[in-house]
């Protein structure tokens, strides 16, 4: 059973435009939310996190914005580089380790 | 330079044979872990350790083995027992132990097994 859902594998997205990726989660205990950035054949890295008594954090072009009634958090990157193309994972954490979604993989077109 | 260390980068393994990935930090962090990514399935948790000298199983710890008998060191044994080995493997560590906390995990650059 899948406890931190990314619905969407691939999204595409112009340069310059908005690049929004959606994670949704079930476990209520999670209180912790982070995303990585995923190359092929690397290790992932850190990008952003969002604790639970907040519904927004914001470094540079990167905005994550949590909905904990909603159980649902994005990742807001704008504008999009083609740099920013990669795999991108939502990870949600509480008592145990980090809980990872599939990935979606974003695509940004110059 | 602070970091983790996986090697080898590329394995190659023969059916029924064991083979060991290592893992070394030097980030002082208490807790490692091993994840085990495949095409569309994410990031998936085999084996993780909070201290030294001590590890739990993760979501799919059949066929693997680890030991952590010291603090900067967390190798996996994949075992002949392990039905589908081919896959990437990713170490990491965190400084606070068996959970995400306010600390983000960090990674290795990773280890791909493939079995002839």
């Amino acid at each position: 059973d899948q406890q931190v859902k990314q619905n969407s594998p691939s999204l595409s997205v112009q340069e310059g435009r908005i690049s929004i990726l959606n994670c949704d989660y079930t476990n209520s205990m999670f209180d912790y939310f982070l995303w990585y950035k995923k190359y092929p054949a690397e290790g992932p890295t850190f990008l952003i996190s969002i604790s639970s008594i907040k519904d927004k954090n914001e470094d540079g072009r990167f905005t994550v914005f949590l909905n904990k009634s909603a159980k649902h958090l994005s990742l807001h990157i704008v504008p999009s580089q083609p740099g920013d193309s990669a795999v991108y994972f939502c990870a949600a954490a509480g008592n145990t380790p980090l809980v990872f979604g599939k990935g979606t993989r974003l695509s940004v077109i110059a | 330079d602070g970091g983790i260390t996986q090697s080898p980068k590329y394995l190659f393994r023969k059916e029924g044979q064991n083979v060991t990935l290592s893992c070394e930090q030097n980030l002082n962090h208490d807790a490692m872990y091993w994840y085990r990514q495949d095409p569309g399935q994410g990031l998936r948790l085999i084996y993780y350790s909070q201290i030294v000298n001590d590890f739990q199983k993760g979501d799919i710890a059949e066929g693997y083995s680890v030991s952590r008998e010291k603090k900067e060191s967390f190798p996996l044994t994949v075992t002949s027992a392990q039905k589908n080995p081919t896959a990437f493997y990713l170490c990491a560590s965190s400084s606070k132990g068996g959970q995400g906390g306010t600390g983000e995990l960090f990674f290795g650059e990773g280890s791909r097994l493939t079995v002839l």
